[in-house]
């Protein structure tokens, strides 16, 4: 079956420290995002990935970074310079930039 | 900016009962109008879409008419089931765009 990983379904991680959240599709997909989700908030999407190799900032990437080495994968890092890190992240991907995205089962990180 | 407003929530329903979510939005351009659905701990599902004015979206007894002259995409149903119980979240996406913006979502929980 096609379709989205996202990977661990629940994660904690002491304040201070990096936490990588990892996102693979198996869809053929070119274009890869996160989104971030907080209680009563819509999605605001953090980075974006148009190809491999290709990323570009969304509305909140300060304290984030990714890559995307491979088509199939987009990992987030949450660094610790990102003051409140603690929500729900989803993947999307779409066969292109004006395609319909299709969304991952979502992380759910909490900072202690 | 383009925005979407969604009724806030919960929404609180018995079975059977008939459902309308509102949804409202602000665009330039031609936007194409999306409902999405979240159950507990998942991530989003496509419930129905529409691309241009006068289309009806419809999935699952769900069924959403996109109205340019009021600018809504408001989500009905006529019949909701227990198993219904879930966050939607109305969304746009401009022509000729990759963004989308999300509403903050609306909960709908339905009682037995």
């Amino acid at each position: 079956d096609g379709g989205i990983t996202q990977s661990p379904k629940y994660l904690f991680r002491k304040e201070g420290q990096n936490v990588t959240l990892s996102c693979e599709q198996n869809l053929n997909h070119d274009a890869m995002y996160w989104y971030r989700q907080d209680p009563g908030q819509g999605l605001r999407l953090i980075y974006y990935s148009q190809i491999v190799n290709d990323f570009q900032k969304g509305d909140i990437a300060e304290g984030y970074s990714v890559s995307r080495e491979k088509k199939e994968s987009f990992p987030l890092t949450v660094t610790s310079a990102q003051k409140n890190p603690t929500a729900f992240y989803l993947c999307a991907s779409s066969i292109g930039l004006e395609n319909e995205q299709f969304f991952g089962p979502g992380t759910r990180l909490t900072v202690l | 900016g383009d925005s979407v407003t969604q009724m806030e929530g919960p929404v609180t329903l018995s079975e059977e009962a008939f459902l309308t979510i509102n949804c409202t939005y602000t665009a330039t351009g031609y936007p194409s109008l999306f409902w999405y659905v979240q159950y507990p701990g998942e991530g989003l599902q496509l419930l129905l879409k529409a691309t241009k004015a006068d289309d009806k979206g419809s999935n699952k007894g769900f069924e959403a008419t996109y109205r340019k002259e009021t600018t809504s995409f408001h989500l009905e149903k006529g019949s909701v089931q227990v198993s219904d119980s879930a966050v939607y979240f109305c969304a746009l996406r401009t022509s000729g765009t990759y963004k989308y913006i999300f509403g903050t979502g609306t909960r709908l929980k339905v009682l037995a």
